[in-house]
């Protein structure tokens, strides 16, 4: 079974870089697309990029440049990288394994998010 | 972007009521659309890929239509465990993006 474990520093101050990593067991990274998404508090989905297994990102142009998805393979963790956070930036971030295919892409697995606050 | 509309945002209704969740995107998709449950604290859980296809473990009260612009997810007999907010996705193109969910509540 495939199981994802996501974690943060939980509080970062504005202006700063956050990193959060996802460790993956039940799966090689390596042979898997992993994406990130992100829940502001009381609000939907919003899928933040993803890492392709042939070796290319993706990212949601709504970042603007900030963000950095890379994978730590003998470890078997996929790390997130956010610069210059605002308040706009806390959420819960969720790591989730991205099936890509003639099915289109969608999400099977999940971790169970790290929720980052950003606060002075 | 692709935009995606779900309708309605909240609905009310009792044990055993058939409900339906609709998901309309502002670009076609083909069937590249997936629906996902999520309850307070937990990550969201895949229902639906492909538009219709029940991923593994589902119950199958749960069921997906549609085609292009609209779809629909339905719930054929609710169960106490099925009260929770749903999301649809299009698995289209880049950025993936989601719809506004619909929480279903108890009536």
């Amino acid at each position: 079974q495939v199981h994802l474990q996501e974690w943060g520093p939980g509080l970062v101050k504005p202006s700063e870089t956050v990193s959060l990593s996802c460790a993956v067991s039940g799966d090689s990274i390596a042979s898997q697309s992993w994406s990130w998404i992100r829940q502001a508090p009381g609000k939907g989905l919003e899928w933040i990029g993803y890492y392709y297994y042939i070796g290319r990102t993706d990212y949601n142009p709504s970042f603007r440049g900030r963000v950095a998805i890379s994978l730590d393979t003998p470890n078997n963790q996929i790390s997130l990288q956010l610069t210059s956070v605002t308040a706009a930036d806390t959420a819960v971030y969720y790591c989730a394994r991205q099936e890509v295919g003639y099915s289109g892409n969608y999400f099977a697995f999940w971790g169970q998010g790290a929720l980052i606050t950003v606060s002075s | 972007d692709i935009q995606m509309t779900q309708s309605p945002s909240s609905v009310s209704a009792s044990v055993g009521d058939r409900v339906l969740i609709t998901c309309r995107a502002s670009e076609g998709l083909n069937t590249w659309l997936s629906w996902y449950q999520q309850k307070p604290g937990k990550a969201p859980k895949l229902l639906i890929y492909a538009a219709s296809s029940l991923h593994t473990g589902v119950p199958s009260r749960f069921s997906g239509s549609g085609s292009g612009t609209e779809f629909t997810l339905t719930i054929s007999s609710l169960q106490p465990e099925d009260f929770a907010t749903y999301y649809c996705q299009q698995a289209s193109s880049f950025p993936l993006t989601f719809g506004g969910g619909t929480k279903v509540e108890i009536k």
